[in-house]
């Protein structure tokens, strides 16, 4: 079955310390993106890639770094220096830009003991 | 900056009643997207709108775009429980079309 897997389904954090969010596509699309989603806010952009080893950042990047070293995989780092950290994590793909409907991962609940 | 703006916010209705919710950019739209959320789930695609006044149906559901391309509305005819959940409008971002603007969102609880 082809779709995006999202890794782990919930995630604890303590001070000071940086943690990895996995997000795995096989529909072989080109774009990817990592969205937070706050309760009664909506989704917000963190970053976003179209193309191998190239991302840019979102409208929230302060806190986090991606990397994009493989097309089908695009890892978010949630750094120490993302102070407010829990959130409803988000990872989707699309064919190629936004113009496309969006494909999303199941998510990561992220919290901060 | 450009906004996408929905209402209402949140939406109780009885089963078998009906269910509008809007969506007004700020700015003109090429195109509009529409995604429900479950409770607990991600956000699924439903449906987008490209052309100016288009209308598309999905079963009970009605999608309509402005003519102006800048507002958007989902109509359910005769709610049930399976349609439960968040309803996000979103529309590219006319700086950067690779970024799309999300509104906050219409939740709709619908009571048996």
């Amino acid at each position: 079955d082809g779709g995006i897997t999202q890794s782990p389904k919930y995630l604890f954090r303590k001070e000071g310390q940086n943690v990895t969010l996995s997000c795995e596509q096989n529909l072989n699309h080109d774009a990817m993106y990592w969205y937070r989603q706050d309760p009664g806010q909506g989704l917000r952009l963190i970053y976003y890639s179209q193309i191998v080893n190239d991302f840019q950042k979102g409208d929230i990047a302060e806190g986090y770094s991606v990397s994009r070293e493989k097309k089908e995989s695009f890892p978010l780092t949630v750094t120490s220096a993302q102070k407010n950290p829990t959130a409803f994590y988000l990872c989707a793909s699309s064919i190629w830009t936004s113009n496309e409907k969006l494909f999303f991962g199941s998510g990561t609940q992220l919290s901060v003991l | 900056g450009q906004q996408v703006m929905q209402i209402p916010q949140y939406q109780h209705v009885q089963e078998g009643e009906d269910f509008t919710t809007y969506c007004n950019s700020s700015t003109t739209l090429s195109n509009i997207q529409w995604y429900k959320q479950r409770p607990g789930g991600h956000p699924v695609f439903l449906i987008q709108l490209v052309k100016s006044g288009e209308v598309k149906k999905q079963k009970r559901l009605t999608f309509q775009f402005g003519e102006a391309k800048k507002n958007s509305s989902l109509h359910i005819t005769a709610t049930q429980t399976t349609d439960v959940g968040t309803y996000f409008c979103a529309g590219p971002n006319a700086g950067n079309n690779r970024k799309l603007i999300w509104g906050l969102g219409t939740s709709l609880a619908v009571n048996p």
